[in-house]
């Protein structure tokens, strides 16, 4: 079992669309959340980091369960800009290192 | 430019040839952690340093490579012999730690060709 599972999608959804983006770890000690974005052939770039309480910036709406061991990431009013792959990421602290999901793709035509 | 930078961007080599890369972090990072990224994966956590020590190498990192802080820096990330199934995305990422934070910063990485 991967210790970051994430749908991979691809999600096609239509410019205005609401979507979700749900992801598992395994690692119960799993210490801190992020979601990156990736675009095409270049770096992952943080996103948002996650906090239990849920946290919210802009169109963009984190939660994390650590009882389930559940991360999702909601986008709201989607832009053909925000196109691109999702990553689900967690640091393990006792490895100290951040451990990568395969990411999902996202795709928002018009 | 106060971001990560990686050169070079792109490297293009022959199988058995030895390859070097290099990442500056963001200057007052402490933390400077190696990733390799194959198609339709996310990045794989290679190896760490805390200002100069390096402090962990993951079971991917072969013989082959070897990976230097020496100033607590840049760094650089050495393949010897390489192999086509080194044909992957490097990327450097750096973080700065000891404020409770854990987020990494990613340079836009070097895309490694092995023929």
């Amino acid at each position: 079992r991967k210790e970051v599972e994430q749908d991979p999608g691809p999600f096609n959804v239509p410019e205005g669309a609401t979507v979700a983006f749900n992801c598992t770890y395994s690692n119960s000690a799993s210490q801190s959340f992020f979601w990156y974005r990736q675009d095409c052939r270049k770096e992952p770039k943080l996103l948002m980091s996650v906090y239990s309480s849920g946290n919210e910036d802009g169109r963009f709406t984190a939660q994390l369960n650590r009882a389930s061991q559940y991360i999702s990431l909601l986008i709201r009013d989607s832009k053909l800009s925000d196109s691109a792959t999702y990553l689900c990421v967690v640091f393990s602290g006792g490895y100290n290192k951040l451990i990568f999901g395969a990411g999902t793709r996202l795709a928002v035509h018009p | 430019d106060t971001g990560v930078s990686q050169d070079p961007r792109h490297k293009i080599t022959k199988r058995g040839q030895n390859v070097t890369f290099r990442c500056d972090p963001i200057s007052e990072h402490n933390r400077l952690y190696w990733y390799r990224q194959t198609l339709g994966q996310g990045p794989e956590f290679l190896t760490y340093f805390q200002n100069e020590a390096q402090l962990e190498k993951s079971r991917l990192l072969s013989d082959r490579f070897s990976a230097e802080r020496p100033k607590g820096s840049f760094s650089t990330l050495e393949i010897q012999r390489t192999e086509q199934g080194d044909s992957a995305m490097y990327l450097c990422a750096s973080s700065l730690q000891g404020q409770g934070s854990y987020e990494q910063y990613f340079g836009p990485g070097t895309r490694l060709t092995v023929t």
